[in-house]
């Protein structure tokens, strides 16, 4: 299983942008990455998932290099509600998810 | 996306007896269910995986008699905590695979207290 890697903890001021990368050097050609998102006492919500270069959807992008052995979320325009765990995984499908360590982002006023 | 609803969200139990936690894929069929425990301030630890039918693999380190799993039907899986201790006292938290894309969907959580 590709293991992955992200900063402990990260701050930030509303309105600013965020990037939080994670590094997973060994992933496998059949595995994609995949973004949680977890506020206290709540199971993780999903939030992007992408296997190579761009994704976006309405809350988040995600940006893989061709080496796929890292990937950066961004999240735009960051709010008080966006202060929570985000946990970077990395399998395919049937494959247990192993949980990192994740970042906490404190975004603050 | 998919709703993974978990039930109860919240159990306090007296030392000793034992609990059932549900887990329901609302709008999916779940082929894989994974179980969670989770301590304060750390990540989730996978506790075991159900397969639909078919006997839970538990993860090393994890006690299958006291952890019961069962997973009937494609929409429902259920953890047990038989004899609980305060020990077992943690966030659980289950998800489903199974939807039409590749991600897992996560429930609530439920916050167990061993008293």
């Amino acid at each position: 299983l590709a293991k992955t890697t992200q900063p402990i903890s990260m701050d930030s001021y509303e309105g600013q942008e965020v990037n939080i990368t994670c590094s997973h050097n060994n992933i496998a050609t059949n595995d994609y990455i995949t973004w949680y998102q977890q506020f206290p006492s709540q199971g993780p919500r999903f939030i992007i998932q992408g296997y190579k270069t761009k994704v976006t959807n309405e809350v988040a992008s995600l940006f893989i290099p061709a080496d796929r052995k890292s990937s950066t979320l961004s999240l735009p325009r960051v709010s008080l509600s966006d202060t929570a765990v985000y946990y970077c995984l990395v399998g395919g499908t049937g494959n247990m998810l192993t949980f990192g360590g994740g970042t906490r982002l404190m975004v603050k006023p | 996306g998919a709703v993974v609803s978990q039930h109860p969200s919240r159990v306090i139990c007296k030392s000793g007896t034992s609990v059932k936690i549900e887990c329901r894929s609302l709008d999916f069929q779940a082929t894989t269910m994974f179980w969670y425990r989770q301590f304060p301030k750390q990540s989730l630890m996978l506790m075991a995986t159900s397969n639909e039918g078919s006997k839970a693999t538990y993860e090393q380190g994890v006690e299958k008699d006291k952890f019961l799993i069962n997973h009937a039907s494609l929409t429902l899986s259920t953890l047990t905590v038989t004899s609980a201790h305060p020990e077992d006292s943690s966030f659980y938290i289950c998800s489903g695979e199974g939807g039409t894309g590749t991600e897992a969907f996560f429930g609530q959580g439920t916050r167990l207290t061993v008293v």
